[in-house]
């Protein structure tokens, strides 16, 4: 599978900034990436498809305007959470898919743990 | 709505035994599966997978089974280690490279 590369690991902010976390394929041009949000002892939840060169596609009930994502090249995708609230303080996950073989595989990156003071 | 289901929250195995974990899903759209192990603060990493035109895939020590019939698959990992102690997902995706759905997850507690 791909080689993912997520920055920063941890980020601690104040409430009512923005936060921005990226996520890089270094060894595969991904058209597309995958956002996942992880609560404490929870599911890893998916918030949107990164597409690139385009709109991403958000899950129901994931706020666009607070999630800004932009794929701008096919080896880096952002996440932006903007007006961070504490709500917001969650693990996130970039999630690239490429080949193995003759199935799909799903890189992850090393997650990007957020808390909003 | 929960489309891919683990109900067992968790698991203890001694070293040496078999774990097995569970894992049901509801969509039928789904065509490949895949297992991944995770430790806290940390992303997945990738275990095994099955496509659904399988019924079985074996890597190592670990071995996926999967029931289309029931909507069903399972982990088998033998001989467990310490090392495996950690929290397990089942994940599923339709056609191809699509998004995962992930369970809720298992952890896995290997004492000696």
């Amino acid at each position: 599978g791909a080689v993912v590369s997520q920055h920063p690991s941890r980020v601690i902010c104040k409430s009512g900034t923005s936060v921005k976390i990226e996520c890089r394929s270094l060894d595969f041009q991904a058209t597309t990436m995958f956002w996942y949000r992880q609560f404490p002892k929870q599911s890893l939840m998916l918030m949107a498809t990164s597409n690139e060169g385009s709109k991403a596609t958000y899950e129901q009930g994931v706020e666009k305007d607070k999630f800004l994502i932009n794929h701008a090249s096919l080896t880096l995708s952002t996440l932006t959470v903007t007006s961070a609230h504490p709500e917001d303080s969650s693990f996130y996950i970039c999630s690239v898919p490429s080949l193995l073989g003759q199935g799909a595989s799903y890189t992850f990156g090393s997650g990007t743990r957020l808390t909003v003071v | 709505d929960q489309q891919v289901k683990q109900n067992s929250p968790s698991l203890s195995v001694q070293e040496g035994r078999i774990s097995i974990l569970n894992c049901d899903y509801t969509n039928s759209m789904f065509d490949y599966f895949l297992w991944y192990k995770k430790y806290p603060a940390e992303g997945p990493t990738f275990l095994i997978s099955i496509s659904s035109i399988k019924d079985k895939n074996e890597d190592g020590r670990f071995t996926v089974f999967l029931n289309k019939s029931a909507k069903h698959l399972s982990l088998h990992i033998v001989p467990s280690q310490p090392g495996d102690s950690a929290v397990y997902f089942c994940a599923a995706s339709a056609q191809g490279w699509g998004k995962l759905q992930f369970g809720a997850g298992t952890q896995v507690v290997v004492t000696p």
